[in-house]
């Protein structure tokens, strides 16, 4: 168990419906990371907060896409305006301060129709 | 541009062998590898690590090697058990650059 839980694990959605997913580590990640990932490819980095900053954001993160972690413990990501392209496993990652690995949640898939 | 390269999609190998997964990466500022293992349904889940400082890694069954010259680390799995069947990923990131490159994995089935 890593300590990293998401929610929903599984959702889908009709083309252009906005959906949010939410991720919550254990208090001692203070940093925080939204990894996406397809079928036959490893995870694409999306997003990484650094306690409640958001530090850096991937070119592949288009406007549609934001993320926040507003008290520096729990973050949801949004996809305004679905597209059939978004259809991918949604993943979350945690890691203390000084540490080099992440410590990933189970996933949120999302099924765009 | 894929910065880790994972070539082989996949591998078989019989219970009690040894499994050798190889990847490559081709930044020169990667200082950190890791290699993750993942099961269908579930996220990654960490495996083993090593810094460049080192050439060697082990953690009981497992052990990732690392050749900085040739920019190539390999994972070694002995012996390589029914439960070892899943989908491997290597990763990388530098120094001060806290986010992980990911290759594409290999999927390692592991026959009885």
């Amino acid at each position: 168990d890593t300590g990293v839980s998401q929610d929903p694990r599984h959702k889908i959605t009709k083309r252009g419906q906005n959906v949010t997913f939410r991720c919550d580590p254990i208090s001692e990640h203070n940093r925080l990371y939204w990894y996406r990932q397809t079928l036959g490819q490893g995870p694409e980095f999306l997003t990484y907060f650094q306690n409640e900053a958001q530090l850096e954001k991937s070119r592949l993160l288009s406007d549609r896409f934001s993320a926040e972690r507003p008290k520096g413990s729990f973050s949801t990501l949004e996809i305004q305006r679905t597209e059939q392209g978004d259809s991918a496993m949604y993943l979350c990652a945690g890691a203390g301060l000084n540490t080099g690995e992440l410590f990933f949640g189970e996933g949120s898939r999302l099924t765009v129709l | 541009d894929q910065q880790v390269k994972q070539n082989s999609p996949s591998l078989s190998v019989q219970e009690g062998r040894i499994s050798i997964l190889n990847c490559d990466y081709t930044n020169s500022m990667f200082d950190y590898f890791l290699w993750y293992k993942k099961y269908p349904a579930e996220g990654p889940t960490f495996l083993i690590s090593i810094s460049s400082i080192k050439d060697k890694n082990e953690d009981g069954r497992f052990t990732v090697f690392l050749n900085k010259s040739a920019k190539h680390l390999s994972l070694h799995i002995v012996p390589s058990q029914p439960g070892d069947s899943a989908v491997y990923f290597c990763a990388a990131s530098g120094t001060n650059d806290y986010k992980l490159s990911f290759g594409a994995g290999t999927t390692v089935t592991v026959r009885a």
